[in-house]
């Protein structure tokens, strides 16, 4: 039972415009949710972060909305560069422990 | 500063034989997470520890798996048996604490059980 969904697997964006990654989760009682970057070989980096009570959070160029009606996130990435290209990990959480999404590749072309 | 660092980066093995996977978590993170991706999956947690004890060991799928954290500070993942199943990348992570919002991930370990 997928408890975090990212129904895209993959997206491409031209240099420049805008990235929006997807999210969908089904719990109600996560804590927060978070955002993880993966580039070949190295482990997921940590990117931006939400709380359950706030609706966006804004770091740079990154954004996240979340939309708790639709249990629904989204990830932001205003203007795309090619150094963004990497499998973007959502995950939601509760206390410790970490659920991911399965991942959406997103490549970024100059 | 020092990451998480993993070893090794990759192991092949033999259906049935044992294996060892080491995970040194960042300096003074009290807190050690293992986790393990499949091809096309999300990492799926397996285990938490909380100093040298494992606070939450409900992700490990079977009891041929086992880890240990025997000082509070670097962990190993045990897989006896390994089935072909258990080829995966093993992810280990740390965090300063518990109720820290940031896992720091280290760059995994390829097992394929052949």
């Amino acid at each position: 039972d997928q408890q975090v969904k990212q129904n895209s697997p993959s997206l491409s964006v031209q240099e420049g415009r805008i990235s929006i990654l997807n999210c969908d989760y089904t719990n109600s009682m996560f804590d927060y949710f978070l955002w993880y970057k993966k580039y070949p070989a190295e482990g997921p980096t940590f990117l931006i972060s939400i709380s359950s009570i706030k609706d966006k959070n804004e770091d740079g160029r990154f954004t996240v909305f979340l939309n708790k009606s639709a249990k629904h996130l989204s990830l932001h990435i205003v203007p795309s560069q090619p150094g963004d290209s990497a499998v973007y990990f959502c995950a939601a959480v509760r206390t410790y422990k970490y659920i991911f999404g399965t991942g959406t590749r997103l490549k970024v072309l100059a | 500063g020092a990451g998480v660092s993993q070893t090794p980066s990759n192991k092949v093995t033999e259906k049935g034989k044992y294996v060892e996977l080491r995970c040194d978590p960042i300096s003074g993170h009290t807190a050690l997470y293992w986790y393990r991706q499949s091809l096309g999956q999300g990492p799926e947690f397996l285990i938490y520890f909380q100093g040298t004890g494992a606070a939450d060991d409900s992700g490990l799928p079977n009891d041929r798996f086992f880890a240990v954290r025997p000082e509070g500070s670097v962990s190993t993942l045990k897989i006896q048996r390994t089935e072909r199943g258990d080829s995966a990348v093993y992810l280990c992570a740390s965090s300063l604490s518990q109720g820290d919002n940031e896992q720091f991930f280290g760059p995994g370990t390829r097992l394929t059980v052949l």
